[in-house]
């Protein structure tokens, strides 16, 4: 069984400071790896996307990975209150069109 | 800029009685998928779809279940017979042609399903 774990949270940060969310994948071939916002009620919406070891960013948001350790993370830097949903990290196999395979989500809250 | 619409939003029917939720994938998109989400767990995968037939399907897409393009921008999914259990947040995903970069899917709104 190919899985993605995710600490559920919930996460409380600070406004303006930076949250760090996590996620491991055990399908050690997996090439393809998404963050997806979900605020609650509401569908997933694509943050970022990210390929290669090292580090992505764009805007406020920094996707890091390392396929060695099996960890993909998303930084979210000055966190605003609208930041405050559900964090969805998910994964694919290939570089081609596959499901998706989600962790639980991490639950982050912004404290004012 | 393309979205993904499904209808209807909401969809509520007796247990035994056959569904259809519909979607509208992103127009130049060729992969279509089905998701859904039970009530406080995580997003599931039911069925992808691509040159007018399934390429992979999971195992709770069982023989209840079918997909189906009708025409040139449906996608629909069809449960034959309810049940309780399948009461949930379906979600239409689409992405595009296949390679680095245009795996990308993008979810439409969703359907809840509520069976009684």
């Amino acid at each position: 069984q190919k899985e993605v774990e995710q600490n559920s949270g919930p996460l409380s940060v600070p406004e303006g400071a930076i949250a760090s969310l996590n996620c491991t994948y055990s399908d050690r071939v997996s090439q393809s790896f998404f963050w997806y916002r979900q605020y609650s009620g509401k569908s997933p919406e694509l943050i970022m996307s990210i390929y290669s070891n090292g580090d992505k960013e764009d805007g406020r948001f920094t996707a890091q990975l390392n396929k060695a350790s099996q960890y993909v993370s998303l930084l979210i830097r000055d966190s605003q209150p609208s930041d405050s949903a559900t964090y969805l990290c998910a994964v694919i196999p290939n570089f081609g069109n596959e499901k998706l395979t989600f962790g639980t989500g991490t639950r982050l809250t912004i404290i004012p | 800029e393309p979205e993904v619409t499904q209808t209807p939003s909401h969809q509520v029917t007796q247990m035994g009685q056959e569904v259809i939720l519909r979607c509208v994938p992103i127009s130049n998109h060729l992969y279509f998928y089905w998701y859904r989400q039970i009530l406080g767990q995580k997003v599931e995968f039911l069925v992808s779809f691509y040159n007018n037939e399934i390429s992979e399907k999971s195992e709770i897409f069982d023989d209840q279940f079918s997909v189906e393009r009708p025409d040139g921008s449906n996608f629909t999914l069809k449960i034959r017979s309810t049940k309780l259990e399948d009461s949930a947040m379906y979600f239409c995903a689409s992405s595009g042609v296949s390679g680095r970069g245009t795996d990308t899917q993008y979810f439409g709104p969703g359907t809840r399903l509520t069976v009684l």
